[in-house]
């Protein structure tokens, strides 16, 4: 059983502030990892996918992967308010991706 | 370009009737999906297909049929619904052959009484 796992918070943090999301996974063959964001009452929206070790950068957003450590991030830079939401983790196998249960995140004023 | 479109939004069935979940899109995307997300479970796989003919299970598929009417279409039925299938349902789409990206549809709220 593939598994990912995300603290389900929540994270609060202040305006202006980084927020730091984290996901692990099981999978050592995995090589696709994905960060949705799910505002209350709507679906899932890609903000991220980043498939080599390193990092990803897009405009406030970065994506970290470690695959020797199992382990794939999001920071968010100078949150806003509007970054308020359910932050979803997803791997992908042969076609079938497994998602962790979400981390909530807070930007408070 | 409307993306994924899903309906109906909302359903309300009682126990033991039917009823199917539609699903299309307009990308030209190869793979399709169905999701139940329930509190505190997140997004569970309930149907897959990878390609248009194929279909195949997910995690949680008891209870639930899937059409791939065509590339564009993907339709999810409940034959005989029960309480436990009380969610909101997803539909997705992903190009495939590289390119994992998965699009989701509004959703569809369910609730069975």
């Amino acid at each position: 059983q593939k598994e990912v796992e995300q603290n389900s918070g929540p994270l609060s943090v202040p305006e202006g502030a980084i927020a730091s999301l984290n996901c692990t996974y099981s999978d050592r063959g995995s090589q696709s990892f994905f960060w949705y964001r799910q505002y209350s009452g709507k679906s899932p929206e890609l903000i991220m996918s980043i498939y080599s070790n390193g990092d990803k950068e897009d405009g406030r957003f970065t994506a970290q992967l470690n695959k020797a450590s199992q382990y794939v991030s999001l920071l968010i830079r100078d949150s806003q308010p509007s970054d308020s939401a359910t932050y979803l983790c997803a791997v992908m196998g042969s076609y079938i991706p497994t998602f962790g249960r979400g981390t909530s995140l807070i930007v408070h004023p | 370009n409307a993306g994924v479109t899903q309906t109906p939004k909302f359903q309300v069935l009682k126990t033991g009737q039917s009823m199917t979940l539609q699903c299309a899109q307009d990308m030209n995307h190869n793979s399709m999906y169905w999701y139940r997300q329930d509190p505190g479970m997140g997004l569970r796989l309930i149907y897959y297909s990878a390609s248009e003919g194929t279909t195949d299970k997910g995690e949680v598929p008891n209870g639930y049929n899937v059409s791939r009417l065509n590339k564009r279409e993907f339709s999810l039925r409940l034959e005989s619904a029960a309480p436990s299938q009380t969610s909101v349902y997803f539909c997705a789409s992903m190009q495939g052959q590289g390119n994992y990206e998965q699009y989701f549809g509004p959703g569809t709220r369910l609730t069975v009484t």
